[in-house]
């Protein structure tokens, strides 16, 4: 089946470290998505990991990749109050010959001083 | 104008209207998707289009029609709606949609605020 999970809620104080936790369903998912929606905006891409990495740098930006538990992590270093957003985590199983994206409920990340 | 841009961004209509959303991509993608949020579910995917052929169609209501007439436009028509279809309807497209090209990196719209009274 098709299914993500995300915890929905999550706070940190600014400057520390923030990580967002992600299971998933579908072993065929050749690639993970992480995505982050302002309010009032919509969806736009953060990273995104082969499935055949464990792990993934990008500036502040790490995502590790557990194949064999199906569980996604992203981490945000030296959080800023401008990380304040939704988190949504995204599979892409293989049906039909092309791939579609199955997201999260997503993970609402407070950033305060 | 440049990305994917989404008219109108706020809509109210009644259950008996028939309204349309559209969704404009200057980015030269070949697949399109319209994509329902609501604070009751995660982002359901309702439609894809590749090429302007309809792939996916996820069990969506009828009284829910979309229109793609080229692979820069795509149309949610509405009609006879019920107040649980109020949502934030998100389009979003990409340079394919099959899954040989490498990742499928979605580009998405503001969204529309689709208020039914």
């Amino acid at each position: 089946g098709e299914d993500v999970e995300q915890s929905l809620f999550l706070s940190v104080r600014e400057g520390d470290s923030s990580v967002i936790n992600c299971t998933y369903t579908d072993s065929s998912s050749t690639y993970l998505y992480w995505y982050k929606q302002e309010p009032g905006a919509g969806l736009q891409l953060l990273t995104y990991i082969f499935s055949n990495m464990d792990m993934k740098q990008d500036q502040r930006l790490t995502v590790l990749l557990n194949k064999k538990d199906k569980h996604l992590s992203l981490r945000i270093a030296d959080t800023q109050t401008g990380d304040s957003a939704i988190y949504f985590c995204a599979e892409s199983p293989n049906s039909g010959g092309y791939n579609k994206l199955i997201f999260g409920a997503g993970t609402r990340l407070a950033v305060h001083p | 104008e440049t990305g994917v841009t989404q008219t109108p961004r706020h809509l109210v209509m009644g259950m008996t209207n028939k309204k349309s959303l559209k969704c404009e991509q200057h980015l030269g993608h070949n697949a399109m998707y319209w994509y329902k949020q609501s604070a009751k579910k995660p982002l359901e995917l309702m439609f894809v289009y590749s090429l302007e052929e309809r792939v996916e169609n996820n069990s969506v209501p009828s009284r829910f029609s979309p229109e793609c007439p080229n692979s820069s436009h795509l149309f949610l028509h509405l009609h006879t709606l019920q107040p649980e279809d109020s949502a934030l309807y998100l389009c979003a497209s990409s340079q394919e949609a099959g899954g040989e090209a490498g990742a499928n990196v979605l580009t998405f719209g503001a969204g529309s605020r689709l208020t039914v009274l």
